[in-house]
């Protein structure tokens, strides 16, 4: 019974170009929500996810940020033009419901 | 708007009694979560409070007060490997039902 599997586990990229996070939840699971948490810091929501829906995205920086979740294949966090202060730990989390949710290891992002 | 509030640091003694509270003030409540994060891992599930109550787990419980919009997370006979972050989250009322969280304390257990 796999857990919520994220990859890569650790993504370094060079400010201006783009970043591809994955997120592939467990079995059964169709809801998906991301959260970003900057160093020594809690977790913040970014968006959530149904299959082929975006249910709310509050969270999520107005530019250069998008999601999806298609109806096959993981859901994926894109951030264009990394920028320093996207360094941080971006958790990936399923749920069957909208009760308990499972978090997945998490993508360590650094913008060099 | 959403606003929970924790300490942000906690020291105990192995094989103690610690106590972690968390206040909130929020737009909607569906229930709250405990959840525990050890440095450079993932958040793991500890406990959900929907109800008014204690609720036990092992060595770790949880007691909610929607009316005060309190909860507390008792750890006892504390172990080394107690020591991480615990995070409290409270399940809005809004479409996702996603989880706001606190900043998170920082347990440090001490021999």
């Amino acid at each position: 019974n796999a857990g919520v599997m994220q990859n890569p586990r650790h993504l370094v990229r060079r400010r201006g170009q783009e970043a591809r996070l994955r997120c592939s939840p467990m079995k059964g699971h169709s809801h998906v929500y991301w959260y970003r948490q900057l160093p020594e810091e809690g977790l913040k929501f970014m968006v959530y996810l149904q299959k082929e829906n975006i249910i709310d995205e509050s969270g999520m920086p107005k530019e250069r940020f998008s999601a999806e979740f298609p109806k096959e294949g993981p859901s994926i966090l894109r951030i264009q033009q990394v920028v320093r202060g996207d360094s941080a730990a971006y958790f990936c989390a399923s749920s069957p419901s909208t009760l308990e949710a499972f978090f997945g290891q998490g993508t360590r992002l650094t913008v060099v | 708007g959403q606003n929970i509030d924790q300490p942000t640091e906690m020291t105990a003694t192995e094989g103690a009694i610690v106590q972690i509270n968390c206040t909130y003030q929020t737009s909607g409540f569906n229930g709250l979560f405990w959840y525990q994060q050890h440095a450079g891992e993932a958040p793991t599930f500890l406990s959900y409070n929907v109800l008014d109550g204690l609720e036990e787990k092992g060595r770790f419980s949880s007691f909610l007060s929607r009316s005060k919009g309190y909860s507390y997370l008792l750890l006892k006979e504390l172990q080394m490997k107690d020591s991480a972050s615990y995070l409290c989250a409270v399940q809005g009322g809004n479409a996702g039902n996603m989880l706001t969280f606190g900043g998170g304390t920082r347990l440090m257990v001490k021999p």
